[in-house]
């Protein structure tokens, strides 16, 4: 079972629509679980980062942990063609080096 | 905003040469890291390095790769003989705190393409 399972899409949605994006991992010492946003051609770059179990948000973005389930959520509301990217989920047991999913990527439409 | 920057951003070479990839990190961060992405691939991580020595690395680092930091600004990575299969994209990342917890802040990457 690989260690962080994020489905690669493509998923395109219209302007306006909520976006969910999710990763699911194996590792239960995982403790600290970040979502980065890469643009075509670029480096990632922070979107949010939960330590443990729980909600945070961040203006249009919620991030949400469920370790008994094993399973990462990002949601997008009011979604736009800016939002356009690549979105990485990574997660962390916190004395190790970062784990990236392999992305999914996400294509707003006007 | 500070920014971490990346040099070349596009390398193409023989395979069996030497590459060196250059890196500025964020003037105040103390943690670097080298990160490489196959096309298709996930991101995976190189090696993280702290107080001028590695810290630690990943399998995929092995002998035919290094890193060096030989002034207070710039940090390297050099792969001693390309193979094919190193040719992908190399990011540098800085922390100020250990980036294990998460926030790395990346450049814009280094693509290798070996012939």
């Amino acid at each position: 079972q690989k260690e962080v399972e994020q489905d690669p899409g493509p998923l395109s949605v219209p302007e306006g629509a909520i976006v969910s994006l999710n990763c699911t991992y194996s590792n239960s010492a995982f403790q600290y679980f970040m979502w980065y946003r890469q643009y075509s051609r670029k480096g990632p770059e922070l979107l949010m980062y939960t330590y443990s179990s729980g909600n945070k948000e961040d203006g249009r973005f919620t991030a949400q942990v469920d370790k008994s389930s094993k399973y990462i959520s990002l949601f997008i509301r009011d979604s736009q063609p800016s939002d356009s990217a690549t979105y990485l989920c990574a997660m962390s047991e916190g004395n190790t080096p970062l784990v990236f999913g392999k992305g999914t990527r996400l294509s707003v439409i006007a | 905003e500070p920014e971490v920057t990346q040099t070349p951003s596009h390398q193409v070479t023989q395979m069996g040469q030497e590459v060196i990839l250059r890196c500025v990190p964020i003037s105040n961060h103390l943690y670097f890291y080298w990160y490489r992405q196959i096309l298709g691939q996930k991101v995976e991580f190189l090696v993280s390095f702290y107080n001028n020595e590695i810290s630690e690395k990943s399998e995929i680092f092995d002998d035919q790769f290094s890193v060096e930091r030989p002034d207070g600004s710039n940090f390297t990575l050099k792969i001693r003989s390309t193979k094919l299969e190193d040719s992908a994209m190399y990011f540098c990342a800085s922390s100020a705190v250990t980036g294990n917890t998460g926030e790395l802040f990346f450049g814009e990457g280094s693509r290798l393409t070996v012939l």
